[in-house]
């Protein structure tokens, strides 16, 4: 049982590049998110989603997209990344049917646009 | 309003001791709140959690205090541990469209052996 995995760790971009971060969770949880955490701004919902083919905006989502095409996946795409999209990215899923709120977390991807 | 105000930025406690951390929340409309504990290089993970029906929650040394009327919560780690040295967040969620999750900024706490 691995939980919540991302992919990748780490990656540079260039400004304008576009890239893909996958999530990937193993224990059969409805509910996915998507999170930026910055220093002193704690973690900030991008996109989360209620279940599969459903996505809906969260706090900043603005340069962001995101798709759920399976249960399981939570992919975040960046089509034109930019220098302020430097942050670590972190995918949480949750238990809707438990009703209990925890939400796991994967490991993060560190993200840095030059 | 959907701020969660968390201080303080940053605490250094000996070991033995009592460590706080308080949070404010404005939105009557939140019913759960978390704190989560991430260290270095790791993702969060769920240390305690409180419903708004109940003043305070102890799970080893680790106590919820909440205080529905001012709208405050906090986190009170007793006998405090070298290996308690970490960031923590308080959060408070909202069960419905989607259970959506605001954090506070972040505390980190340093334990001095």
């Amino acid at each position: 049982n691995a939980g919540v995995t991302q992919t990748p760790k780490f990656r540079v971009l260039k400004t304008g590049q576009s890239m893909t971060l996958l999530c990937a969770q193993d224990m059969n949880h409805e509910y996915m998110y998507w999170y930026r955490q910055d220093p002193g701004m704690g973690l900030r919902l991008i996109h989360y989603s209620v279940g599969e083919g459903t996505t809906a905006k969260g706090e900043v989502p603005d340069g962001y997209n995101v798709s759920r095409l399976k249960k399981q996946n939570f992919l975040l795409g960046l089509e034109s990344a930019a220098p302020s999209q430097t942050s670590v990215y972190f995918c949480a899923s949750l238990d809707r049917d438990r009703g209990q709120g925890e939400q796991f977390f994967g490991p993060g991807t560190r993200l840095t646009v030059l | 309003q959907q701020q969660v105000k968390q201080s303080p930025q940053s605490l250094i406690v000996q070991k033995g001791g009592i460590s706080i951390i308080n949070c404010a929340y404005e939105n009557t409309a939140f019913d759960y709140f978390p704190w989560y504990q991430q260290f270095p290089g790791k993702g969060p993970a769920l240390l305690i959690a409180i419903r708004p029906d109940v003043s305070e929650k102890k799970e080893g040394r680790f106590t919820i205090s909440f205080n529905k009327s001012a709208k405050q919560f906090s986190l009170h780690i007793m006998d405090s541990q070298p290996g308690d040295s970490a960031t923590y967040f308080c959060a408070a969620s909202v069960w419905g469209g989607g259970f959506k999750t605001i954090f506070g900024a972040g505390t980190r706490l340093f334990v001095k052996a």
